[in-house]
């Protein structure tokens, strides 16, 4: 089984920029989770998507936005960069059921210059 | 009070020695504990989870988990200089596993 696919893998942009990263998650997974991940905070949450829907948000401003297609791949975007955006960031492929799981993602490392 | 404490280390040990991890939550209410191995430069990468109280082996790794203690650990025995990580304590939040609290983590460094 192929496991969860990010896009891009590393990605520059300057402030005041927008970006929009993409996550596929392990076949038959229907719910994704993204975390980011600063040396200063660690790995913070940020969202949740389940079948197209939005479940849980961390606490991040409005600018950090996603969304969930059809066949559970999703995307994250954050508009109006700032520098404290650098950061990694990781998607997660939730196994359900009865012992629900997490997979992470390679994640993409942002830079915001 | 943090969420997820742990010990940010670093913690070394000898190359076939135990290692010892430990985690402390403060949500009496979290039923999912996630251990995650990250190496410097990529993701983590999930080796335990524990739901019960007591101990769950797999291999050289094992958790154990207090819930009346809030206290979740993780021993890796027989540790060799490929288990050199940063290991992260996960807890599940608000009743979700697909939303979970992270330690800052613990780096362990074995020495060969």
């Amino acid at each position: 089984k192929a496991g969860v696919t990010q896009t891009p893998r590393y990605l520059i942009k300057t402030r005041g920029q927008q970006v929009t990263l993409s996550c596929s998650p392990i076949s038959g997974h229907r719910s994704v989770s993204w975390y980011q991940q600063t040396p200063g905070q660690g790995l913070q949450f940020l969202f949740e998507y389940f079948s197209e829907t939005q479940r849980n948000k961390g606490n991040f401003p409005g600018r950090f936005s996603g969304r969930q297609f059809s066949n559970s791949r999703s995307e994250m975007n954050v508009s109006t960069l700032e520098l404290g955006d650098s950061a990694l960031y990781l998607c997660a492929s939730n196994r359900g059921g009865e012992k629900e799981t997490q997979y992470f993602g390679p994640g993409t490392r942002l830079l915001v210059l | 009070q943090k969420e997820v404490e742990q010990n940010s280390g670093p913690l070394s040990v000898p190359e076939g020695a135990i290692a010892s991890l430990n985690c402390t939550y403060s949500d009496r209410g979290s039923q999912s504990f996630f251990w995650y191995r990250q190496y410097s430069g990529k993701s983590p990468e999930l080796i335990m989870f524990i739901y019960s109280n007591g101990d769950k082996e797999d291999g050289r790794f094992t958790a154990q988990l207090n819930k009346a203690s809030q206290y979740v650990s993780l021993l890796i025995r027989d540790s060799q200089p490929s288990d050199s990580a940063t290991y992260l304590c996960a807890v599940n939040t608000l009743g979700s596993a697909r939303q979970l609290t992270f330690g800052s983590g613990t780096q362990l460094t074995v020495l060969p």
